[in-house]
């Protein structure tokens, strides 16, 4: 099952604007990742994390693994509608690998 | 870059009969591959991790008589839906990994199983 809580569970925002989401655990994990998904479609990978610490930016999109190896999060600067959809954490650790809960972007033109 | 891909995209079925849906690793070899099913407006799921060549890890509350897997060579994996029902219709999804390369979470385009 999921140990992952991830929120902000949905957000309305303004072209332009920056987003902030975050995953956190109770457990460690050994890798984290940030997909967005598309309606019908399946999950396509933005950013892998593989250490602790660890910050990494893909385009506009930034994420960082957590010193604590229990948390992540990913910031998007200057959205804009394409970046409409559900953005999940997941976080793996041997063969293990859960999902968030995810969060539904809304960018408002 | 990896390569994940699942047929049919989409299967209309009666309610008692079986589906079987492959995923594919297009450009690598998957040592483990993870199936899900998620439903609308909800997170993905885990149902079941297989290893090449090995029986399949199911999550708890999965049936494994019900839910098939197959993972029979490093390039694709298998989930068939035994006599299915109404309740199993669901997108299911599944994902690759290849620990020597370090591809991780490469997930397929998804399945959308509607059973009548």
């Amino acid at each position: 099952g999921q140990q992952l809580n991830q929120s902000p569970q949905s957000m309305f925002i303004q072209e332009g604007e920056d987003v902030s989401m975050n995953c956190t655990s109770s457990s460690i994990f050994n890798t984290w990742l940030w997909y967005k998904q598309d309606p019908g479609e399946g999950p396509v990978l933005l950013i892998a994390l593989y250490k602790a610490g660890e910050l990494t930016s893909n385009g506009r999109l930034t994420a960082q693994f957590g010193i604590t190896r229990k948390d992540s999060f990913l910031n998007i600067s200057a959205s804009i509608p394409s970046d409409v959809g559900i953005y999940f954490c997941a976080a793996l650790t041997g063969n293990q690998f859960y999902f968030g809960t995810g969060t539904s972007l809304t960018v408002i033109p | 870059g990896a390569v994940v891909s699942q047929h049919p995209s989409r299967v209309i079925c009666k309610s008692g009969t079986s589906v079987k849906i492959e995923c594919r690793s297009l450009d690598f070899q998957a040592t483990t591959m993870f199936w899900y099913r998620q439903f609308p407006k909800q997170s993905l799921m885990l149902m079941a991790t297989s290893n090449e060549g090995s029986k399949a890890t199911y999550e708890q509350g999965v049936e494994k008589d019900k839910f098939l897997i197959n993972h029979a060579s490093l390039t694709l994996s298998t989930l068939t839906v035994t006599s299915a029902h109404p309740e199993d219709s669901s997108f299911y999804i599944c994902s690759a990994r290849d620990l020597g390369l370090a591809v991780d979470g490469i997930f397929g385009p998804g399945t959308r199983l509607t059973v009548l």
